[in-house]
């Protein structure tokens, strides 16, 4: 059965932290990506990772970033952790067929709260 | 024009009814969708892939209508359980959501 694990399901951090979120797939994807989902917004891609160590901007990069050192774990990183980045984060990971990206298969999300 | 769109509904209906609900894309170069189902606060779980005309699965059927770029999702017999929000996804160089479409399946 494939497999998406993040860090932590809940976390609450206070502003002005830096905050690291961890996500591991077990399934060899080339591609994982983190998104978060606000309520009326749905899913948001921040950033995303076709190989170690490569990593692309999504649609909404601005106060985050990223490190994908091994295949199978993606990190999204907050630099400096702010109120409106609470949010439900979701990270992802898909295979590649025929140039075009596959399903995607998510990780159960981390709320995160930022006092 | 966002690049995959979708009512959001809520639609609610009985038991037992059939709904679809579709999905419109904008980018004609995407050769393969997904539909997605989320529950409440979970995370998004693949419920249908659709690569060419169309797909069946049990009570759910997704058709694909490339003319006029959109897939649609039917649920046959709608059961209590199949409330949820129904996420479609288009896949071309980069897999794009739609926002979601709430069902809720009334007793």
């Amino acid at each position: 059965d494939v497999k998406v694990t993040q860090s932590s399901r809940y976390l609450v951090k206070r502003t002005g932290e830096k905050v690291f979120l961890e996500c591991v797939q077990d399934m060899d994807h080339e591609n994982m990506f983190w998104y978060r989902q606000d309520p009326g917004l749905g899913l948001r891609l921040i950033y995303f990772s076709y190989d170690v160590k490569m990593k692309e901007k999504g649609d909404i990069p601005e106060g985050y970033s990223v490190s994908r050192e091994k295949k199978e774990r993606f990190s999204l990183i907050l630099e400096s952790a702010s109120t409106n980045q609470t949010s439900m984060y979701l990270c992802a990971s898909s295979g590649t067929i025929a140039g075009a990206y596959n399903e995607q298969f998510f990780g159960p999300g981390t709320r995160l709260t930022v006092l | 024009r966002k690049e995959v769109e979708q009512d959001p509904g809520p639609f609610n209906v009985p038991e037992g009814a059939t709904v679809a609900f579709n999905c419109t894309y904008s980018n004609s170069a995407s050769q393969s969708f997904f539909w997605y189902r989320q529950d409440c606060r979970k995370e998004p779980k693949l419920l249908m892939s659709v690569y060419s005309s169309g797909n069946e699965d049990g009570r759910f059927t997704a058709q694909l209508n490339r003319a006029s770029q959109y897939i649609s999702l039917l649920i046959r017999d709608s059961k209590l359980s199949d409330s949820a929000t129904y996420l479609c996804g288009n896949a071309g160089n980069m897999l794009t959501f739609g926002g979601g479409t709430r069902l809720m399946v009334k007793p």
